[in-house]
């Protein structure tokens, strides 16, 4: 079974705070990605990476910034943090870049900033 | 812009009866098709993948594709109480290796 490991599942931090994000998986997968979930929005992909050292922007990249030295670990930035980034953090991997490829996530992180 | 669209619901069946979930996507060169179930507070979790048009089954779950009509979905027979969550479907292309999630259909399943 894959699995997806981030580090709180819940953490509360304050306005201008650098928060970290940690996400590791054990199953050697190339793709890891970070999103957030919001009420009525869904889940948006904010960057992902698929390969040590390479990332990409996703749809809502402004104000968070991502870290992949070692391949099962993606850590996710918030440089300072605002209360708007409230939300619950999903990370999720796949072993590869073929389609087929479904992603898996871990349990999720709810951050709240105050 | 990519687009995938579900109904937010909710959808309420009675226990035993068959919930019909759908989904429509925009981008014709998508190729893989997936459903997550996600409770409450948790993270989703996959339960069907599909790639050819026609149906899958998985057990109490059949997922059908219909391409050309650009529509996926997600029947779940005698359904239970433990049924209840939100589903979301997501799409990818081949020319990208990230997925576009739905919005989720929220399903109720009544004792």
């Amino acid at each position: 079974d894959v699995k997806v490991t981030q580090s709180s599942r819940y953490l509360v931090k304050r306005t201008g705070e650098k928060v970290f994000l940690e996400c590791v998986q054990d199953m050697d997968h190339e793709n890891m990605f970070w999103y957030r979930q919001d009420p009525g929005l869904g889940l948006r992909l904010i960057y992902f990476s698929y390969d040590v050292k390479m990332k990409e922007k996703g749809d809502i990249p402004e104000g968070y910034s991502v870290s992949r030295e070692k391949k099962e670990r993606f850590s996710l930035i918030l440089e300072s943090a605002s209360t708007n980034q409230t939300s619950m953090y999903l990370c999720a991997s796949t072993l590869s870049q073929a389609s087929n490829q479904p992603q898996h996530f871990g349990d999720g992180t709810r951050l709240s900033i105050l | 812009q990519k687009e995938v669209e579900q109904n937010s619901g909710p959808l309420s069946v009675p226990e035993g009866a068959i919930a019909s979930l759908n989904c429509t996507y925009s981008d014709r060169g998508s190729q893989s098709f997936f459903w997550y179930r996600q409770y409450s507070g948790k993270s989703p979790e996959l339960i069907m993948s599909i790639y050819s048009n026609g149906d899958k089954e998985d057990g109490r779950f059949t997922a059908q594709l219909n391409k050309a009509s650009q529509y996926v979905s997600l029947l779940i027979r005698d359904s239970q109480p433990s049924d209840s969550a939100t589903y979301l479907c997501a799409v990818r292309s081949n020319a990208g290796n990230m997925l576009t999630f739905g919005g989720g259909t929220r399903l109720m399943v009544k004792p």
